[in-house]
């Protein structure tokens, strides 16, 4: 079935710093493809999305490129803020579902 | 407008008694999901209802149940408890089906002493 693969373990940095977090997919077809991010005490939040190949999501200076070759949707940030600490998850919609990684913490040191 | 809307936040049950948690979703929202969220697990997909009908169930046991009435309000319940079922139980709506873009409630955090 459709799944969801996320980097292990917390993610620490100070801020400023850049942030990747890597996600990768299995899916048939061609899913549509989300981060949604977890501020503690908080339902989950979409922070953005793409629907095809090549697309790229952004919002709030995330970003996030669809790339089909290698199954990814690695999510990127260039200068972290103490604010931006949260649970971050990957997910994407097949056919029937919304799927979801199992998060990772981040954690912005000022 | 009003968000997601679950209640109730905490609770705390005993094992072999029963539970329903509610989700008011979004006016206008017609799709309902839930999923069960644990440290150890993350989110696992419970179920989705649109327009009263459930569309799609995720890989739990008979003692979770969910309806949604023609308001689009939703309830789960879960039968039986068990101390594994302590989690924290979230609702999500959307305006329509097959979309990935949800809406989530703060949760319900359900505990089983």
């Amino acid at each position: 079935g459709d799944s969801v693969t996320q980097m292990e373990g917390p993610v620490t940095l100070s801020e400023e710093a850049f942030l990747t977090i890597n996600c990768t997919y299995t899916a048939t077809g061609y899913p549509s493809l989300f981060w949604y991010v977890q501020y503690p005490g908080e339902g989950l939040q979409l922070l953005l999305k793409a629907t095809k190949a090549d697309d790229k999501g952004s919002n709030k200076g995330f970003e996030a490129t669809y790339r089909k070759e290698t199954t990814s949707f690695h999510l990127e940030k260039g200068s972290v803020q103490v604010s931006d600490s949260a649970v971050y998850f990957c997910a994407l919609r097949g056919n029937n579902r919304l799927a979801f990684g199992k998060g990772n913490q981040v954690v912005v040191i000022p | 407008k009003a968000g997601v809307t679950q209640t109730p936040r905490y609770l705390i049950k005993t094992r072999g008694q029963q539970v329903t948690l509610s989700c008011s979703p979004i006016s206008g929202h017609r799709s309902v999901s839930w999923y069960q969220q644990t440290p150890g697990q993350g989110l696992q997909f419970l179920f989705e209802y649109f327009s009263e009908t459930q569309r799609n169930k995720g890989n739990f046991p008979g003692r979770f149940s969910g309806r949604q009435f023609s308001n689009s309000r939703s309830e789960m319940n879960v039968s039986t408890l068990e101390l594994g079922d302590s989690a924290l139980y979230l609702c999500a709506s959307s305006w329509g089906q097959d979309t990935g873009e949800l809406f989530f409630g703060e949760g319900s955090r359900l505990t089983v002493l």
